[in-house]
Order: structure tokens, then C-alpha cells, then sequence
């Protein structure tokens, strides 16, 4: 049980495209889902915190209009980068939480690849 | 602010014990995890400690001092599978702050 599933694995683009990554808990209903990128060989940095029909809450220093979030149901979360330029390659992961986990466990997807070129 | 340090790197030798050590300074403190990610994977849980002592989990077990600011987790018995990057978090507010991690590479 809780699983977390993220579409696309990799996603290459053209700089000024924009890019739609979704994250689903698949057996399970998510209060809470959380937005991490990660560069290489670099920590996991958390970009917002997602609750279902309610707006994200962005931590300082991420642009809400550049990565639009948006958390449609219990079991859905989609982070869209906008105009995406290539300082925006990075490693995008998401976590969940709910189904009853203990200590506010995270349970993370498998991260979806972005590169820009 | 957040403040998580791990040691960058680590190399031990099949079967050996490697303890990786975690301090931290945080605005507050909830709980600390420790998860391992294989390269381009992500993350999965390994332990969590709220209370001081230590946690044992088979082969893994993770140590936790709340007055020092301090955690450790030790790797029994190592495997070549071992060979990952380890990750510690400090929870808080709901929230999860990572250190930078430290990558174990197991030597035959």
C-alpha cells in the first residue's frame, strides 16, 4: 500500500514551453501533497505545500506564477512549470500523505526528470 | 532557519558497520527521519525518531539525542545494495527539511 505514482518519469522541452508533471496516490487518499526539487548530487528543497481545494502554500524564494500548482482532488497534484528555461532542469518529486500512515509519513513518487533545452 | 549537516561521502567495506552522523539546528523539532535514495530514485523511509534512544530495524538502526541536536544512523552488515545516498530530515510544522545527504559507497 501507499503508493505514489508520477507521470511523466522524464520530460525533455524547448525553453519557453511550459510542462505539466502529475503525482497520484494510487491506493490511498492524500490530505496533504508536497513539491521537492533536487539538482544533482544536492538535497531535496521543498518548493510548496499542496492541501486538496485549497491554494498551495509556496516557500520563500519560489515563484508561484512560474510553477503552478494545483490539487484537483484527493488523489491528484499537478505542478506545471511555465516558460520553462534551462536554469529549470532539475529532478521534481512529489510526496503524500494520508491513508492512515504513522508520523505523518511522506510517501514519495518516483520523480519525474526535467530537462530544458 | 534550518541547518542539517551529514558527512558528503563515505566508503566501507562489504559486510563492515558505517554510522552516519546528523546534526541539526532548527526552528523547531517534530521528529527526525532518515530515508535512503538510490541515484535518480526517490527517497524511501528507513526510520524515524521522535524520542531520545536508539531504533532498531534489522540491519538498520538510528540514534537520536534531541539535547545535543544529534542522530546517527548505523549500517549493519553491509551489502553492496547498501551503496546509496542517505538522507536526513528533521520534521516540523508539518514539514520535512533535508540535509544534503551522504553517499555510502560499499567496496567488495
Amino acid at each position: 500500500g501507499a503508493v505514489v505514482s508520477q507521470h511523466p518519469s522524464r520530460v525533455i522541452c524547448k525553453s519557453g514551453t511550459s510542462v505539466k508533471i502529475e503525482c497520484r496516490s494510487l491506493d490511498f487518499q492524500a490530505t496533504t501533497m508536497f513539491w521537492y526539487r533536487q539538482f544533482p548530487k544536492k538535497s531535496l528543497m521543498l518548493m510548496a505545500t499542496s492541501n486538496e481545494g485549497s491554494k498551495a502554500t509556496y516557500e520563500q524564494g519560489v515563484e508561484k506564477d512560474k510553477f503552478l500548482i494545483n490539487h484537483a482532488s484527493l488523489t491528484l497534484s499537478t505542478l506545471t512549470v511555465t516558460s520553462a528555461h534551462p536554469e529549470d532542469s532539475s529532478f521534481y518529486i512529489c510526496s503524500a500523505v494520508g491513508g492512515g500512515a504513522a508520523y505523518n509519513e511522506q510517501f514519495f513518487g518516483p520523480g519525474t526528470r526535467l530537462t530544458v533545452l | 532557519g534550518q541547518n542539517i549537516d551529514q558527512p558528503t561521502e563515505m566508503t566501507a567495506t562489504e559486510g563492515a558497520i558505517v554510522q552516519i552522523n546528523c546534526t541539526y539546528q532548527t526552528s523547531g523539532f517534530n521528529g527526525l527521519f532518515w530515508y535512503q535514495q538510490h541515484a535518480g530514485e526517490a527517497p524511501t523511509f528507513l526510520s524515524y525518531n521522535v524520542l531520545d534512544g536508539l531504533e532498531e530495524k534489522g540491519r538498520f538502526s538510528s540514534f537520536l539525542s534531541r539535547s545535543k541536536g544529534y542522530s546517527y544512523l548505523l549500517l549493519k552488515e553491509l551489502q553492496m545494495k547498501d551503496s546509496a545516498s542517505y538522507l536526513c530530515a528533521v520534521y516540523n510544522d508539518y514539514k520535512l527539511s533535508f540535509g544534503a545527504g551522504t553517499t555510502v559507497t560499499v567496496r567488495a
